[in-house]
């Protein structure tokens, strides 16, 4: 089955520099990868994903890349602010339809110091 | 903007107890999920629903878990007989149509005891 593995687990950065998040999977037949922030206490909130037939997204500061010859993919955040501090995850999933479970990653730490 | 809802926000049982979690998905979401999440580990599939039925589960999902969907709104995750290593949050998901996006509850914390 899909293996997903997820550097760094913790990442600090000074507020208003980038930060990335790299993610790999096994299972050449995933072809969705979304990212979900979590914060303390909260439930997993989807912020940007992308699909196999694309090999990069911008959502204002976000963005996500792909490499599929490689398997892997990122998260770059630009121009941090404290509020993006939060637990990430990266995921895969098969997808045919809207049924297939996602694989995630360990999650990264990120802290953005003021 | 809808949101999935979960319930109770925090359940502590007795090893041995009968749990049952609760979720309101989002009311045009086709496909649900309950996932699971052990303390500081990534969050794991358990169980996908379609059509009234069990999609797939994975290994985690034995024969102490249930789930059910009992009037076409609530979406429940019953586990028969708890156990300390069942402690977790869950969390409910679900997906519409030939969307991709899975949206997340804000999950159930349980404790076993």
């Amino acid at each position: 089955g899909e293996n997903v593995e997820q550097h760094p687990s913790t990442l600090s950065v000074q507020e208003g520099d980038s930060a990335v998040i790299k993610c790999t999977y096994s299972d050449s037949a995933s072809n969705y990868f979304p990212w979900y922030k979590q914060e303390l206490g909260k439930g997993p909130q989807l912020i940007i994903d992308i699909r196999s037939n694309v090999g990069e997204k911008k959502d204002q500061r976000i963005a996500v890349t792909l490499n599929k010859t490689a398997k892997h993919f990122s998260l770059h955040i630009t121009e941090t602010q404290p509020e993006d501090s939060a637990v990430y995850f990266c995921a895969a999933s098969g997808v045919n339809s809207g049924n297939t479970p996602l694989v995630f990653g360990k999650g990264t730490r990120l802290s953005v110091i003021a | 903007e809808p949101e999935v809802t979960q319930t109770p926000s925090h359940q502590v049982t007795q090893m041995g107890q009968e749990v049952i979690l609760r979720c309101v998905p989002i009311s045009n979401h086709l496909y649900f999920y309950w996932y699971r999440q052990i303390l500081g580990q990534k969050v794991e599939f358990l169980v996908s629903f379609y059509n009234n039925e069990i999609s797939e589960k994975s290994e985690i999902f034995d024969d102490q878990f249930s789930v059910e969907r009992p009037d076409g709104s609530n979406f429940t995750l019953k586990i028969r007989s708890t156990k300390l290593e069942d402690s977790a949050m869950y969390f409910c998901a679900g997906s519409g149509g030939r969307s991709y996006e899975q949206y997340f509850g804000p999950g159930t914390r349980l404790t076993v005891t």
